[in-house]
This record gives structure tokens, sequence and C-alpha cells, in this order.
């Protein structure tokens, strides 16, 4: 597609259930990232991909943070067991061949726990 | 490893007024510094980057930044505000230009435009 595509766009959740975050990168970029942008912080790296593979998962905040990317195109960030402190946008970035160089950035999803 | 520090997390200017948004920056590598903003519910948008070369790097919207490496400072500045610059302004470093050097960003500054 023309940019990158998160979905939904908000999310509302109870506490203890569990919630799954989309991402669609633009067509043919390879690096896809995670971050989170809590009230107050700035951006927190979540998980870089290359492709289908996670060659860094440095910032999953703890095992009820997971992700995966299929056919080197769409991911899903995963929270099991949602905690009201996972509360936060969600943010992707795709990016092709030049790395930090050439983020995009999706428009997040807006995740409460309740 | 790299990190960044802004000053300031809420800035308050007049119309007209400079604005300065201050950005300290820890590298292990050269680094590449960024800076990005984010309009009310909106995604990021990149205001303006050094990688190498030319230390005052000119951005979008009639922004700059000026890389001192003797001071690990990469401040940002326009000379008159307007009233559309106000939005949160996020100061970043990356270690490289390979996909796996993932940008670092900073807890980010409030610009607060007053007529």
């Amino acid at each position: 597609g023309a940019g990158v595509s998160q979905s939904p766009s908000n999310k509302v959740t109870e506490k203890g259930k569990d919630v799954e975050l989309r991402c669609d990168p633009i067509s043919g970029h390879t690096a896809l990232y995670w971050y989170r942008q809590s009230l107050g912080q700035g951006l927190e790296f979540l998980i870089y991909f290359q492709g289908n593979s996670a060659p860094d998962k440095s910032g999953l905040p703890s095992d009820r943070f997971s992700a995966e990317r299929t056919g080197g195109s769409v991911s899903t960030l995963t929270i099991q067991r949602t905690q009201q402190e996972d509360s936060a946008v969600y943010l992707c970035a795709s990016s092709h061949d030049r790395g930090p160089l050439g983020y995009t950035f999706g428009s997040g999803t807006r995740l409460t726990v309740v | 490893a790299q990190s960044v520090t802004q000053l300031g997390s809420h800035v308050s200017v007049s119309e007209g007024a400079l604005v300065l948004l201050r950005c300290n920056y820890s590298s292990s590598v050269p680094p590449y510094l960024f800076w990005y903003v984010q309009y009310p519910n909106q995604g990021l948008q990149l205001l303006l980057k050094y990688t190498t070369g030319a230390t005052l790097v000119k951005g979008i919207n009639g922004f700059e930044a000026e890389f001192k490496k003797s001071e690990t400072s990469f401040h940002l500045t326009k000379p008159s505000a307007h009233m559309s610059d106000a939005a949160e302004y996020f100061c970043a470093v990356s270690g490289g230009y390979s996909s796996a050097s993932k940008i670092i960003f900073g807890s980010g500054t409030r610009l607060s435009i007053r007529p």
C-alpha cells in the first residue's frame, strides 16, 4: 500500500484479555519495527523484524508480549493477559533497505485496558 | 549503545519567537541523529536527519538542527514560531544505517505556541 497501515486504530479491552494488533507495512519493505508510546514517555522499542525473522526482541517488556510476521509482510503484535500498564499507543514502522534512514510510521493503535 | 535525553518535557513560546528544543545524545559509534514531529492524533513525521558531512541540517517547515560532537548535542531551532508548529517533538539516535540499527527515541518535548 501507499503507507503503513495499523489496525485497529483504537482498542478498548478488559484486564486479563488477550489482544492482537496488526501492522501492514509498505509493500517491499523488508524491515519492520514495533514501538510503544506510553503517556508522558518517548517511544520505546519493542521488536525488529527482517523478513519473517526477529533478530532483535530486546524491547519486549515481558513474556506476555509476542509478535510474528508472515510472508515478509503483515505483522501481528499479541499481548496476552493484558494489564492496565499495557495501555499505550503501539506504533509500527517499516523500512526498505536504508534502515533508520527510511522509516515510515503508521498512525498507531491506541490500546486502553480497563 | 545509544540513548537520547531531551531537556524540557514542555516548551512554550510566543508566536514569532525563536524555538529552541534541546537534545543530547550518547552513542558508542558515530551517530545518526533525527528529529521527528507528531501532531495530535497523527503518526510520526521526519523533520530532519544528520548522517555525515555538514553539521547544520535543514529540515521541513523552517526547522534546522546543528550536530555538535564536542557537546554531544543536536538541538532543534526555528527562527520564528508559527501556531501550526504546536506538536510533540522527538529527538532520536541510531548507530548506523543497517536495518538492525534501530532508532532510539527521547521522551519528547511538547511545544506550545502562545498567540
